[in-house]
């Protein structure tokens, strides 16, 4: 079946440093992936995304590429800042896009 | 720009007690789905819909309810509240032909 495995967080970091939350995926077929970010009080929100391998996608100076050979899809940031701190959901879609996985979540706290 | 609302956003039931969670979207989206959100967790996928008329069961859809009489709306019924049903539940929605879901806020619902 299709499933999600995420870092276990908290990750703690000061401002300024580099950001790796590592996501893999099992899925049956050729998934589409997907980060959001949960800010607090509030919905999951669409960061970025990638519908085949070798694709990177990237928003707001975060990014993800798409790698089949180790069923992966790492998020990292080059310098986070306080306001990025946030909830970060990996996610995958099957083909026809019907349902979503989630992984468990990866809680980033940043500190200035 | 109103995109998913959810209401409540708060509650509280006693066991045995039932109640409807509401979801509407003004995107003209087909498919629609719920999730509940445990503390330190992942969404799990309750039910799901992919247009009027249509729905199916997700995950976890023991003890819920759902209907989808039109494009906008998708209410989650509870009929038994049970403190398992203690969580945070999400409705989403996105558009024909793929592409990543849109969230409500939240509805955070306390069974005691």
């Amino acid at each position: 079946g299709n499933s999600v495995t995420q870092m276990e967080g908290p990750v703690t970091l000061s401002e300024e440093a580099f950001l790796t939350i590592n996501c893999t995926y099992t899925a049956t077929g050729y998934p589409s992936l997907f980060w959001y970010v949960q800010y607090p009080g509030e919905g999951l929100q669409l960061l970025l995304k990638a519908t085949k391998a070798d694709d990177k996608g990237s928003n707001k100076g975060f990014e993800a590429t798409y790698r089949k050979e180790t069923t992966s899809f790492h998020l990292e940031k080059g310098s986070v800042q306080v306001s990025d701190s946030a909830v970060y959901f990996c996610a995958l879609s099957e083909g026809n896009f019907n349902k979503f996985y989630f992984g468990s979540g990866t809680k980033l706290n940043v500190k200035p | 720009n109103a995109g998913v609302t959810q209401t409540p956003k708060f509650r509280i039931l006693k066991i045995g007690q039932s109640m409807t969670l509401q979801c509407t979207q003004d995107m003209n989206h087909n498919y629609m789905y719920w999730y509940r959100q445990d503390p330190g967790m992942g969404l799990k996928l309750i039910y799901y819909s992919v247009g009027a008329g249509i729905t199916d069961k997700g995950e976890v859809p023991n003890g819920y309810n759902v209907s989808r009489s039109t494009t906008e709306d998708f209410p989650l019924r509870l009929e038994l509240a049970a403190p398992s049903q203690t969580s945070v539940y999400f409705c989403a929605s996105r558009p024909t032909g793929g592409g990543p879901q849109h969230f409500g806020d939240g509805t955070r619902l306390s069974i005691l």
